[in-house]
């Protein structure tokens, strides 16, 4: 089983909707969790961090439930620069990361 | 506008040659990280260094891979032999540990084929 799994998708959605995406993690220990966004045949880059307490930023909240150890990214108002690889990451040392597969959203007109 | 540099950004070579990949992390940055990403793999860490010093290298084939990082500026990934199987874009990242930040700032990556 792999450590952090992800729904590869693609997600095709419109602009305008609303689209969420969840990921689980299989190690109970790990501390820090965040999103990166990668971009066709670019890098990764931090999206944002994850909160216990869940937190917010502009059109996109992110959700962590440890009990059931899934994080969630929602995305409202979903705009065509959306459009790219959504990668979910856990940390359970203070600098090693752990990533996702990624899940893949196509926004259309 | 700081960035990590990678070089070079593609490389195309034959099975058995020797493939040498070079990163710059960004000044400051005490962590540096080497990656692999494939389409069925996804990003897998390869390696990884802090204040210079190897800390794991658990993801690298041993015997063909190897990570150093000569100086603060400077760190290469070498594959000798080069094998098909090695085709995969490979990332550097670096980070400042310690610090209360988990965020890793990637390079643009080198894309290599194995033919």
């Amino acid at each position: 089983r792999k450590e952090v799994e992800q729904d590869p998708g693609p997600f095709n959605v419109p602009e305008g909707a609303t689209v969420a995406f969840n990921c689980t993690y299989s190690n109970s220990a790990s501390q820090s969790f965040f999103w990166y966004r990668q971009d066709c045949r670019k890098e990764p880059k931090l999206l944002m961090s994850v909160y216990s307490s869940g937190n917010e930023d502009g059109r996109f909240t992110a959700q962590l439930n440890r009990a059931s150890q899934y994080i969630s990214l929602l995305i409202r108002d979903s705009k065509l620069s959306d459009s790219a690889t959504y990668l979910c990451v856990v940390s359970i040392t203070d600098d090693k990361l752990i990533f996702g597969t990624g899940t893949r959203l196509q926004v259309f007109p | 506008d700081a960035r990590v540099t990678q070089t070079p950004r593609h490389k195309v070579t034959e099975m058995g040659q020797e493939v040498t990949m070079r990163c710059q992390p960004i000044l400051g940055h005490n962590t540096v990280f080497w990656y692999r990403q494939t389409m069925m793999q996804g990003l897998e860490l390869l390696a990884y260094f802090r204040n210079r010093a190897p800390l794991d290298d658990s993801g690298m084939p041993k015997d063909r891979f190897s990570a150093e990082m000569p100086d603060a500026t400077l760190a290469t990934l070498k594959i000798q032999p080069s094998e098909p199987r090695d085709s995969a874009v490979y990332f550097c990242a670096s980070g400042r540990a310690g610090v209360g930040s988990y965020e890793q700032y990637f390079g643009p990556g080198t894309r290599l084929t194995v033919t």
